[in-house]
């Protein structure tokens, strides 16, 4: 049973305007979430994460929203580039397993056109 | 620059091989992970350690073993590879008690055939 799942397999987006990928969670028992970002070849990088005490982080031109009675979490990029184009990757996790064990979605391939 | 170094980026091996991934990282990090991404299916974790000689199995672990002698290298093991495990491999490692996640490596992509 998939706990993170991303229903979105690829997505396609304009130069210039907002890319959303989502996330959504059935395990209630998580607090930290984080979204990575995979170039082919190449492992995945860290972006941007969000703890269960907040609904909203940002960083420069990333955003992600947490809406945890929906269980849903977003990832929006403005304006978007062709340099985003990329893999993009939801994990969650739980405060107290051991290892800090991050629990992955499928991923969402973003297609940013120039 | 921190790093966590996968030894191989392509490897080709037979059906029935004994397969040995290596990963190491110099960050002094307790934990270390094995995920293989397979198109669709994200990234799926193999095993686990989150200490010398320690190990967990993930949510895949079947056919695989690994082991860690010490906290730098974690290693994993395909007893005796199937055309199924042909994938891309990834090492990660996170250091107890951090909410900023894994530090990946670039991956394996292993071709059994």
């Amino acid at each position: 049973d998939q706990q993170v799942k991303q229903n979105s397999p690829s997505l396609s987006v304009q130069e210039g305007r907002i890319s959303i990928l989502n996330c959504d969670y059935t395990n209630s028992m998580f607090d930290y979430f984080l979204w990575y970002k995979k170039y082919p070849a190449e492992g995945p990088t860290f972006l941007i994460s969000i703890s269960s005490i907040k609904d909203k982080n940002e960083d420069g031109r990333f955003t992600v929203f947490l809406n945890k009675s929906a269980k849903h979490l977003s990832l929006h990029i403005v304006p978007s580039q062709p340099g985003d184009s990329a893999v993009y990757f939801c994990a969650a996790s739980r405060s107290n397993n051991a290892g800090n064990m991050l629990t992955f979605g499928g991923g969402t391939r973003l297609m940013v056109k120039p | 620059d921190v790093k966590v170094t996968q030894s191989s980026r392509y490897l080709v091996k037979r059906t029935g091989e004994k397969v040995f991934l290596e990963c190491v990282q110099d960050m002094d990090h307790e934990n270390m992970f094995w995920y293989r991404q397979d198109p669709g299916l994200g990234l799926r974790l193999i095993y686990f350690s989150y200490d010398v000689k320690m190990k967990e199995k993930g949510d895949i672990p079947e056919g695989y073993s690994v082991s860690r002698e010490k906290k730098e290298r974690f290693s994993l093991i395909l007893e005796s590879a199937s055309t199924n495990q042909t994938s891309m491999y990834l090492c990660a490692s996170s250091s107890v008690g951090t909410y900023y996640g894994y530090t990946f490596g670039s991956g394996t992509r292993l071709t059994v055939v």
